[in-house]
């Protein structure tokens, strides 16, 4: 299973963009990359899940680069409520394997 | 359509007593998973069930850890003889069938308390 690394901890303000990049530099062919947010005493909520390009929802955009070594998620404009912890998974089709995380902290 | 319900939230047991907790996954969805977390950590795979099988079982202690997901009732996750060290929030998640990517929804989990 592909191994993922992420920032520790990010700091940001209300309204600004905020960007996680997640390197997966093992990542295997068919694997997909899907990440979830996580509040404090409550379980994972799925956001976006890719494979390559581009995919953007209502809340988020995630960017693969062709290589697919690594990707990044984009949160446009956070507020106080995106505080959270953000998990970037590869691959683990039945078995999803969770790192730390990053935490981010939005301020007024 | 209601989603992964896990009772109960909190439970606390003395050392050497049993803990169940109980899941019941999203309508429609055949695939259960248990996960534990620690403070401050990720969450760690445990079991991957299917109506009355268990699929894999990798991440599941040896000894006092059990797990079932029955034809008929939620999934249950069973303790026994409890240690502090089992103190943690326990999570189930539920796909449907044959999901692409394998999407997992959360339930709010349930946190064991040993004392």
């Amino acid at each position: 299973l592909a191994k993922t690394t992420q920032p520790i901890s990010m700091d940001s303000y209300e309204g600004q963009e905020v960007n996680i990049t997640c390197s997966h530099n093992n990542i295997a062919t068919n694997d997909y990359i899907t990440w979830y947010q996580q509040f404090p005493s409550q379980g994972p909520r799925f956001i976006i899940q890719g494979y390559k390009t581009k995919v953007t929802n209502e809340v988020a955009s995630l960017f693969i680069p062709a290589d697919r070594k690594s990707s990044t998620l984009s949160l446009p404009r956070v507020s106080l409520s995106d505080t959270a912890v953000y998990y970037c998974l590869v691959g683990g089709y039945n078995k999803l394997i969770f790192g730390a995380g990053t935490r981010l902290a939005v301020h007024p | 359509n209601a989603g992964v319900m896990q009772n109960p939230r909190h439970l606390v047991r003395r050392r050497g007593q049993e803990a169940r907790l109980r899941c019941s996954p999203m309508k429609g969805h055949s695939h259960v998973y248990w996960y534990r977390q620690l403070p401050e950590e990720g969450l760690k795979f445990m079991v991957y069930l299917q109506k009355e099988n268990i699929i894999d079982e990798s991440g599941m202690p040896k000894e006092r850890f059990s797990a079932e997901f029955p034809k008929e009732g939620p999934s249950i996750l069973r303790i026994q003889q409890v240690v502090r060290g089992d103190s943690a929030a326990y999570f189930c998640a539920s796909s449907p069938a044959g999901d692409s990517g394998n999407i997992q929804y959360f339930g709010a989990g349930t946190r064991l308390s040993v004392l």
